[in-house]
This record gives C-alpha cells, sequence and structure tokens, in this order.
C-alpha cells in the first residue's frame, strides 16, 4: 500500500527556468493539498485540488505558480522562471474522499526539495 | 509570534528520558495534530486532538489541550534515540477548512544514545 509518492525528489534549476514536481496521491485518495516548506520554517498551504478542480489556492502566489490535478496521472506544481526564493521543500499530502475536510489528518510525501541557483 | 508555535526550539535529552514539547497558538481551533519530521524526509501523522478534548494518548505519546490557554503539549515518554527528529504542531482553525493547516516552525528533538 504505496503511500503519497513525490518526485523528483531533488530538483536543481537555475533562475529563469521553470520547475515540475508530481505528487501520486495514495491509493484511494482523491483530495491533494500541496505544503511549501522554507528552511528552518513549518509548512506553510498553498493549494487544495481534488480530479480536475482547484477548491483552494489561497496560499499560492498570484503569479508564476500553478497546480493541476487531471483525471489521469499525478498532481502536478509548476513554477515559472523560478527565483532564488523559490528555494523550498514541497511537500504534497492527500485525504480520502470527505475524510479531509472532516478530520484534518493529511498523509504526507516525502517531498521534492528544490535548489534554485 | 505566529499560530501554531512551538517551544522550545531544540531540546536535548538522555534515553530513557521524557520530552515534552509545547505548542502555542492565536485563533479558536477544530483540533490540533502533531506531526513528526526526520532530517530531509516528510511529515508523519502522530496523534489528532479535538478541540472539545483535553488529552489524547497514542502509545508513548500523551498529547494535552487547553484551549483557554490556546496551548497544548506533547509528552514523549521513555525517549529512544529513534525519536530524534523535528515536531511540529499544526492547527486547524474553526470557521475555516480542515485540510488547510497552519504549521508552526517545530521543536527539534534529540536524544541521546
Amino acid at each position: 500500500n504505496a503511500g503519497v509518492m513525490q518526485n523528483p525528489r531533488h530538483l536543481v534549476r537555475r533562475r529563469g527556468q521553470e520547475a515540475r514536481l508530481r505528487c501520486s496521491p495514495m491509493k484511494g485518495h482523491s483530495h491533494v493539498y500541496w505544503y511549501r516548506q522554507l528552511p528552518e520554517e513549518g509548512l506553510k498551504f498553498m493549494v487544495y485540488l481534488q480530479k480536475e478542480n482547484i477548491i483552494d489556492e489561497s496560499g499560492m502566489p498570484k503569479e508564476r505558480f500553478s497546480a493541476e490535478f487531471p483525471k489521469e496521472g499525478p498532481s502536478i506544481l509548476r513554477i515559472q522562471q523560478v527565483v532564488r526564493g523559490d528555494s523550498a521543500a514541497y511537500f504534497c499530502a492527500s485525504s480520502p474522499p470527505g475524510q479531509g475536510g472532516l478530520t484534518g489528518e493529511l498523509f504526507f510525501g516525502e517531498g521534492s526539495r528544490l535548489t534554485v541557483l | 509570534s505566529q499560530q501554531g508555535e512551538e517551544d522550545p526550539q531544540a531540546l536535548s535529552i538522555q534515553e530513557g528520558e521524557n520530552a515534552t514539547m509545547n505548542c502555542s497558538y492565536k485563533t479558536s481551533i477544530n483540533n490540533l495534530q502533531w506531526y513528526r519530521q526526520n532530517s530531509g524526509r516528510g511529515l508523519v501523522h502522530l496523534i489528532l486532538i479535538r478541540s472539545n478534548e483535553r488529552e489524547k494518548h497514542s502509545g508513548r505519546l500523551r498529547v494535552t489541550l487547553d484551549t483557554s490557554k490556546k496551548s497544548s503539549s506533547l509528552l514523549i515518554t521513555a525517549s529512544r534515540a529513534a525519536d530524534t527528529a523535528s515536531y511540529f504542531c499544526a492547527t486547524s482553525n474553526s470557521g475555516g477548512s480542515n485540510y488547510k493547516l497552519t504549521f508552526g516552525k517545530g521543536t527539534l528533538l534529540t536524544v541521546n544514545p
């Protein structure tokens, strides 16, 4: 019973390039969440998606960041024209249908660590 | 200070001792959770306590919640070297959505063998 799978685990980009991070939720989970962890900080909510729908993107920066969760395939967090301040660990979490909203327990992946040179 | 702030920032103890970490928050909550993160890894859910609960146990873990003081504590009894990790509290604010957790900066616990 695989957990939340994220890839790549580590990604290095130069300023101005694009970063694309992938997340496959746990089997049976249909809710996906992205969180960002800056160095020495706690996690901060970015976006909540269900299949083909963005439910809440209140934590997403207004520019350069986008997220999707297509009908088929993993959820993708895309960062265009990366800057040094985007260097962080990006965590994906998932929850079963209906349960995330009720209990709040999220199942996290191992994270993708982005370094912008 | 920010919502879900842990204290102390770092704690070093000997194996077998108990470790207590505290968390303070500012707004009313639906529930409060504790997560653990090993260095360079993802977060592992430890325990969730609802706003109408005062204490909860899970194995060697004991969590208390005092909504009047807006604080929670996590006690790990009979600590082991494998408990070395960062521990985060996360709150789900009342009136908000349970998935939108607010994390503190964490307490780094080191258990020396």
